[in-house]
């Protein structure tokens, strides 16, 4: 199975924190993604990647940015943490052009 | 106009029913649409995935496209207590069919 592994189940930060949310996949998928989930709002996406090196900006990229230097690993940073980032992060990977994501298990970010 | 939205519900219906979930996307050119399921304190799963105008039958479920109305549906026979989650709709979107945008989701109860 494949397998979508998020280093934080609970993060609680202070404002103005730098704060990293790490994901890392298993199955070799060239596509890797990070969304927001709210309340009412469903999954927004942040950013998304399509390969080593590569990035896209999604829907909401504002306070955020990402890196992904392996395949494998993609990775969400906050520069400057803010209260309106206290959400649930999912990181979710696919292969090819079919595109069916597998979810990690979520990241819940508190800023205080 | 969001991008792809999908009426929040909650939509209730008794055991054994037919559930009906609908979705209408912005994005003309998208070419893949996919249904996931979330549970309570879950992440998503994919259920159904959709790439031609028809129907697409996979056990109870029964996925509806039609491109040219820009929509996209899911039915859910017999419907069960256990099909009790949220219903998230998700196109692919932009150059290259990586962008996976979602709708804000559905919640349907299923009453016993």
């Amino acid at each position: 199975d494949v397998k979508v592994t998020q280093s934080s189940r609970y993060l609680v930060k202070r404002t103005g924190e730098k704060v990293f949310l790490e994901c890392v996949q298993d199955m070799d998928h060239e596509n890797m993604f990070w969304y927001r989930q709210d309340p009412g709002l469903g999954l927004r996406l942040i950013y998304f990647s399509y390969d080593v090196k590569m990035k896209e900006k999604g829907d909401i990229p504002e306070g955020y940015s990402v890196s992904r230097e392996k395949k494998e690993r993609f990775s969400l940073i906050l520069e400057s943490a803010s209260t309106n980032q206290t959400s649930m992060y999912l990181c979710a990977s696919s292969f090819g052009g079919a595109n069916v994501l597998t979810f990690g298990a979520g990241s819940r970010l508190t800023v205080l | 106009q969001k991008e792809v939205e999908q009426n929040s519900g909650p939509l209730s219906v008794p055991e054994g029913a037919i559930a009906s979930l609908n979705c209408t996307y912005s994005d003309r050119g998208s070419q893949s649409f996919f249904w996931y399921r979330q549970y309570s304190g879950k992440s998503p799963e994919l259920i159904m995935s959709i790439y031609s105008n028809g129907d697409k039958e996979d056990g109870r479920f029964t996925a509806q496209l039609n491109k040219a109305s820009q929509y996209v549906s899911l039915l859910i026979r017999d419907s069960q207590p256990s099909d009790s989650a949220t219903y998230l709709c998700a196109v692919n979107m932009g150059t290259g069919g990586f962008k996976t945008i979602f709708g804000a989701g559905t919640r349907l109860f299923v009453k016993a």
